[in-house]
Order: C-alpha cells, then sequence, then structure tokens
C-alpha cells in the first residue's frame, strides 16, 4: 500500500489565487514528521514547510501553510496568491520515527501549473 | 555557498561500465542520503548514512555503493551500469529528528 498518496496529478490555477495541493498518507506511528518540497523546472529539490504529528499549529511559512488533520491522515499543503514561479512539481514526503535511517517516504508528486 | 553540492550534473556512459557521483555538504550535517528520481518523477531513498551507520532500502541492487571518507562526504559508486540504471539520482543531507533534508542539484545519470 502506498504510504504517501497525492492524487492530483496536475493542476492549473490562476496567478493570485489560492490553490491547495492534496497529500494523504499512512501509518501507525504516533510521531511522525511531514514535509513539502518544491522541484521547478530546473530539477533541484526545495523544502518547504514541516508539520510534526504533535504539533499542535497548522505550520506556515510565507505564503505557503499546512492544513493539517490528523485524523483524516490527511497534510494539504495550500499556497496563497499564487505566483507565476510557483509552477512546478510538489512532494508530499513523510518520516516516521520507527523509520531507521531517517529516511523520508515520497509521494507521487502534483504538477501545478499557475496561469498568468 | 553551495549547502549541497554534486559532481557530475550530468553523466553519460556506456552499460557495463562503474561510474561514481560525488557529494559535499557544508552544513555541518551528520546525516547523508541517496536518492533515486525515475522518469516519472517518483522518488525513492537509495540509502542512508549516519556516523558510520548505514542503512540501505532493500531493494537497492548491491551493484550500488555508498562511500563515506568524511563526515561531509557520501559518494555513490555504481558497478555494472545497466539502462535502467538512467535517472537523476539527488544527494541529501539533514540534522537531528526533525530530518528536514536538504538536497544538492542531482545528477543526471544516462546509461546506453
Amino acid at each position: 500500500a502506498q504510504k504517501i498518496t497525492q492524487t492530483q496529478p496536475g493542476m492549473f490555477v490562476q496567478e493570485k489565487e489560492a490553490v491547495t495541493l492534496d497529500c494523504t498518507y499512512d501509518t501507525s506511528d504516533q510521531s511522525y514528521g511531514l514535509f513539502w518540497y518544491k522541484q521547478p523546472s530546473s530539477g533541484e529539490m526545495i523544502f518547504l514547510i514541516y508539520q510534526g504529528s504533535y504539533d499542535e499549529q497548522n505550520a506556515t511559512e510565507g505564503r505557503y501553510s499546512l492544513n493539517f488533520q490528523k485524523a483524516r491522515k490527511s497534510a494539504n499543503l495550500v499556497i496563497s496568491a499564487s505566483q507565476l514561479g510557483d509552477s512546478a512539481m510538489y512532494f508530499c514526503a513523510m518520516r516516521e520515527v520507527n523509520n531507521a535511517g531517517n529516511m523520508l517516504t515520497f509521494g507521487g508528486g502534483t504538477r501545478l501549473m499557475v496561469k498568468p | 555557498d553551495t549547502a549541497v553540492s554534486q559532481t557530475p550534473k550530468y553523466l553519460v556512459t556506456q552499460m557495463g561500465n562503474d561510474k561514481s557521483i560525488k557529494c559535499e555538504q557544508n552544513l555541518g550535517h551528520d546525516t547523508m542520503y541517496w536518492y533515486k528520481q525515475d522518469s516519472k518523477k517518483f522518488l525513492k531513498i537509495m540509502f542512508s548514512y549516519n556516523n558510520k551507520e548505514l542503512i540501505i532500502n532493500e531493494t537497492v541492487p548491491n551493484r550500488f555503493s555508498p562511500k563515506s571518507p568524511d563526515k561531509a562526504h557520501l559518494n555513490l559508486h555504481i558497478n555494472s551500469l545497466e539502462l535502467g540504471d538512467s535517472a537523476v539520482y539527488f544527494c541529501a543531507s539533514s540534522q537531528g529528528y526533525r530530518g528536514e533534508q536538504f538536497f544538492g542539484p542531482g545528477t543526471r545519470l544516462t546509461v546506453l
């Protein structure tokens, strides 16, 4: 079974609008971490935001926020006021505390395209 | 200053050859990783290396071996290259429980 599922292979959003990228996860651990990374067409992986399973507040970093719903096992990324430079692949990832080696498991990604 | 660097950026080689990709981080992190991203953009962990402890993803063929001369470097050696090894390989590093990983720019390997 997939541990991280991103159900939207591709999405369009109008510039300056907000967009939500979905991520659901599967774990039996009580302690885990969730990450979002951005991969623009140039290929590098850019860390965006982190949410710990025990964090009571939803994480925010500038225009990025994470809508964390623990009971639903979802960690959706919200990008406010989309910009053309936000066009990229977005990956959700999870680190489980019982995962030896601190390894991340990634979802299949969502390609976001921002329309001018 | 580049936090995580990889060389080379592109690597084109023939099937059956042995090649290496170098990775260096100047963040003072204690854990380094190698990931493989296939043509469908799927990212998969290959190795995690921390204080001389190597954790290997069980699906990685033993033709792949990481070598760490010191805490700031984790090189990837690949023997007897196969067509299916063509991919982008990312090095990453992290420090601490939170596990925020910083990635290198990637190395695109093409096996002909």
